[in-house]
């Protein structure tokens, strides 16, 4: 089975803290993506990353940045956090960018930002 | 641009009975797949089923079928016999289908499903 894995289940941190989320793939895929999910807005996508070292901006990818320096970790960075960034943080990963590979989901990080 | 709309509220269904969460998209691209996902209270997500739009014939897998209907533009998800376990949030995704780098998944905004004993 795919294993996705996110560093932290919850995290609370200050504002104006930079905050590391990681997350780790065991089935050597390529692709990695990191979304936010807020009620009311479903999931949206931050950032993806479809080799190591090669990063791709999605939809609000304003205030984060990421880190792909190997294959199986993907880094999601608050260089500056602020309380607009509280959200579900969910990290996903496929085999291949396109046609009917689906995406396996992490558990998720819950961060607050006080 | 791609766009998935889901507009139920929150769905309630008796256990053992069927159910229909809807989801209608909006596209432009000729070749595209339908995602569905199940996000129950744990938080991760969970790939339910999948619908190519070239496909002949409306997938199923297990309790879970789609009702694609591609002229209306829907890809409606039916649980059949509703277990308590079905309790979650549901999405619908679709994303377009080529060979390039940049294919994204575009999601909707979820519909809650409650089975009641």
């Amino acid at each position: 089975d795919v294993k996705v894995t996110q560093s932290s289940r919850y995290l609370v941190k200050r504002t104006g803290e930079k905050v590391f989320l990681e997350c780790v793939q065991d089935m050597d895929h390529e692709n990695m993506f990191w979304y936010r999910q807020d009620p009311g807005l479903g999931l949206r996508l931050i950032y993806f990353s479809y080799d190591v070292k090669m990063k791709e901006k999605g939809d609000i990818p304003e205030g984060y940045s990421v880190s792909r320096e190997k294959k199986e970790r993907f880094s999601l960075i608050l260089e500056s956090a602020s309380t607009n960034q509280t959200s579900m943080y969910l990290c996903a990963s496929s085999l291949l960018a396109g046609g009917d590979n689906e995406q396996f989901f992490g558990p998720g990080t819950r961060l607050t930002v006080l | 641009a791609q766009k998935i709309t889901q507009t139920q509220p929150g769905m309630f269904v008796q256990e053992k009975e069927a159910v229909t969460l809807d989801c209608t998209y909006d596209t432009s691209d000729p070749s595209y797949g339908l995602f569905w996902y199940k996000q129950p209270s744990s938080g991760e997500m969970i790939f339910l089923i999948y619908q190519g739009s070239y496909d002949q014939q409306n997938a199923t897998e297990g309790r879970y079928s789609l009702n694609f209907q591609k002229a209306r533009k829907s890809a409606n998800l039916v649980i059949s016999a509703s277990q308590l376990g079905d309790s979650a949030m549901y999405f619908c995704a679709m994303r377009r289908i080529h060979t390039g780098a940049n294919s994204k998944l575009t999601f909707g905004k979820g519909i809650t499903l409650s089975v009641r004993p």
